[in-house]
């Protein structure tokens, strides 16, 4: 089956580090696309950054950056320089093409980051 | 910027009540989607659709209906609500283009059946 998982529950860290959250997915796609959304405090969801499965170079995005690693069907995070503001959920997604022009996107649980002064 | 407006953003409903969540989209997206949020399940899969008339099932479909009736319009019905659908629902939107299905979300509705 398709799908995406994160097992980080929660993770703690100390502001201005560097953390790395872990991704992997299971897909019959020859093609697809890797997500990162942040969801805040407030409940607001926001895309941070998205890897091509054809590209190799890893996405970068201002202090986020990605770990692709194609052969292990893993897709990490990591945020540098971490901010108390970065708290927040972070989700892993992928789309896959079910049928023509039918894109489904599917998440994993989340992982729950405490940035701490 | 998207655009995409939820109502209502809260709604108490009793055991088997008729209850409709209301999307819009002011983006011009073909996608739009449907996510119900729980803790310990993450976001979740209910219906999708990729344009007026179409509808898509999910992975987690049981007890939903969905209609989109235009581009910009996308519904979640719960026709005998159960408490077990007391959760947080997030309606999206995306375009079909190379940002291969960027999500764009609304604030949430928050649904409680009692």
């Amino acid at each position: 089956a398709q799908k995406v998982t994160q097992t980080q529950t929660s993770i703690s860290v100390m502001e201005k580090t560097t953390v790395t959250m872990d991704c992997v997915y299971e897909t019959r796609d020859s093609s697809y696309f890797l997500f990162w959304y942040k969801q805040t405090a407030s409940g607001e969801i926001v895309f941070l950054i998205r890897q091509d499965s054809y590209k190799k170079e890893n996405a970068t995005e201002g202090h986020y950056s990605l770990n692709f690693q194609k052969p292990k069907s893993s897709i990490g995070l990591i945020i540098t320089a971490t901010q108390i503001e970065d708290s927040a959920v972070y989700f892993c997604a992928m789309r896959e093409i079910y049928d023509t022009n039918a894109y489904k996107v599917i998440f994993g649980k989340g992982t729950h980051l405490h940035v701490l002064p | 910027e998207a655009a995409v407006t939820q109502s209502p953003r809260n709604k108490v409903t009793v055991t088997g009540g008729n209850v409709t969540l209301s999307c819009r989209q002011t983006n011009s997206h073909n996608y739009m989607y449907w996510y119900r949020q729980d803790t310990g399940h993450g976001l979740r899969l209910i219906h999708y659709s990729y344009g007026a008339g179409n509808l898509q099932i999910g992975d987690v479909p049981d007890g939903y209906k969905a209609t989109r009736t235009t581009q910009e319009d996308f519904f979640l019905l719960l026709e005998l609500a159960s408490p077990s659908q007391t959760s947080l629902y997030f309606c999206a939107s995306s375009p079909r283009d190379n940002s291969g299905n960027t999500l764009y979300f609304g604030e949430g509705s928050r649904l409680i059946v009692v």
